[in-house]
Formats: C-alpha cells, sequence, structure tokens
C-alpha cells in the first residue's frame, strides 16, 4: 500500500537557518505530494502541493520539488524563524489506489530558537 | 471564504458512551473526508462522503459511522465509547479529488 516517510525528528535550529525536512514515499500510479503544517492546538494548513513529477510547489519561503526518480519531496526553507516552529507533515493522494485518501508521515517538530 | 467548521472543539466522554461529531465544509466542497490524529497512531483516514455517499473507508471499526447531508454538512459518530478512542478527529473538505483542508479538530477525551 502507499506510504510515507520522513526524517526522524524533533529539529531544532537557530533562527535564520536553512531547514530541511526530507520525505519519501511509496505508492503506485502517480500519486499528489503535500506538506501541511499544524500549529499547536490547531488542524492542518496546507503549505505546497505539487500535482506531477518535477513539479516545484512553494509557500511562504518553502519549497519542494516533486522528485519522481527518487520518490522523494523534501521541504526547504532559506530562513527560518520562529514563527516556523510547528509540527510538519508530508503527505499523498494515489486516487489510483486509495481514491481521495490522504497517506500522512509520521510528522516532524520544529523548533526556532531566537 | 469561510473554512472549515467543527462542532464542538471539545469533548469529554465516558467510556461505553457514544458521541456525535459536526463537521461544516468550505461552501462548493462536496468531499468531507475525517481523520483521527493521536500520539501513538498518527494521522489515521477515517472515512469520506461525497455527495452524501460513502466513497471510501479506512480501517476502523464499525463503532465509527458518519454521514453527509444534502448541504454537504457532515457528522460522525461514535458508539460504546473506548479509551482508546481518545483523540483529534479532523475533518477535511475539497472539491472532487483536490487539495483537502482542514478544520481545526475536535479534541474528544474518554475517561
Amino acid at each position: 500500500g502507499d506510504s510515507v516517510t520522513q526524517m526522524e525528528g524533533p529539529v531544532t535550529l537557530s533562527e535564520e537557518a536553512f531547514l530541511t525536512i526530507n520525505c519519501t514515499y511509496t505508492a503506485t500510479g502517480y500519486p499528489s505530494l503535500f506538506w501541511y503544517v499544524q500549529y499547536p492546538g490547531e488542524g492542518l494548513q496546507l503549505l505546497l502541493k505539487a500535482t506531477k513529477a518535477d513539479d516545484k510547489g512553494s509557500n511562504k519561503g518553502f519549497e519542494a520539488t516533486y522528485r519522481k526518480e527518487t520518490t522523494s519531496f523534501h521541504l526547504e526553507k532559506g530562513s527560518v524563524q520562529v514563527s516556523d516552529s510547528a509540527v510538519y507533515f508530508c503527505a499523498l493522494i494515489s486516487p489510483e489506489t486509495s481514491g481521495s485518501r490522504l497517506t500522512f508521515g509520521e510528522g516532524t517538530q520544529l523548533t526556532v530558537n531566537p | 471564504k469561510a473554512g472549515v467548521t467543527q462542532t464542538p472543539r471539545y469533548l469529554i466522554k465516558t467510556r461505553g458512551q457514544q458521541v456525535t461529531l459536526s463537521c461544516s465544509p468550505i461552501s462548493g466542497h462536496r468531499s468531507v473526508s475525517w481523520y483521527q490524529q493521536t500520539p501513538g497512531q498518527g494521522l489515521q483516514f477515517l472515512f469520506e462522503y461525497f455527495s452524501e455517499t460513502q466513497r471510501n473507508k479506512g480501517n476502523f471499526p464499525g463503532r465509527f459511522s458518519g454521514r453527509q447531508f444534502s448541504n454537504s454538512r457532515s457528522e460522525m459518530n461514535v458508539s460504546t465509547l473506548e479509551l482508546g478512542d481518545s483523540a483529534l478527529y479532523l475533518c477535511a473538505s475539497s472539491t472532487d479529488w483536490a487539495e483537502q483542508y482542514f478544520g481545526p479538530g475536535t479534541r474528544l477525551t474518554v475517561t
């Protein structure tokens, strides 16, 4: 079945540091890939998405590129801020195998210190 | 445009009771999905409704059920509550086969 694997966390960075959160996936067909962010006490917010190979999703300084050859969708940001502290989830939808079901990774807790 | 709303935000129930959670999707969205979030199991898919029909279902026992109304609002019901049902229940809405937008969740505590 479909699966998503994220880098083990938590991740702690200083403000203005470079961020990478690794995400790899296993899926049949051509999944769409997403990054969601969850702030304390809140639901999930869609951060960015990519629907086909080599697409780059971007939003609020975050970027991720859909790499079919390495089945990866790593999240990057050039300079993190304290306000970026949250839990980040990589996810996929693979309509051919699981319809509209989102399959999530384990989540990565990011803490940014001033 | 208003986002996804969920009510209530917090619930405390006793083992053996049943509970109903409500979700109002973004206007125009016909698909509503439910997810359970726990520290141990992470985010798990419960079911999806589209145009009042259950279109997809996860691996949860029959105690978990749902429905969708003609205005796309959805309810989720859990009967015979167990301690392990304590979780954050998230509802998400979307247009067909598109990205899903989540509500703030309902925090259910079973004592």
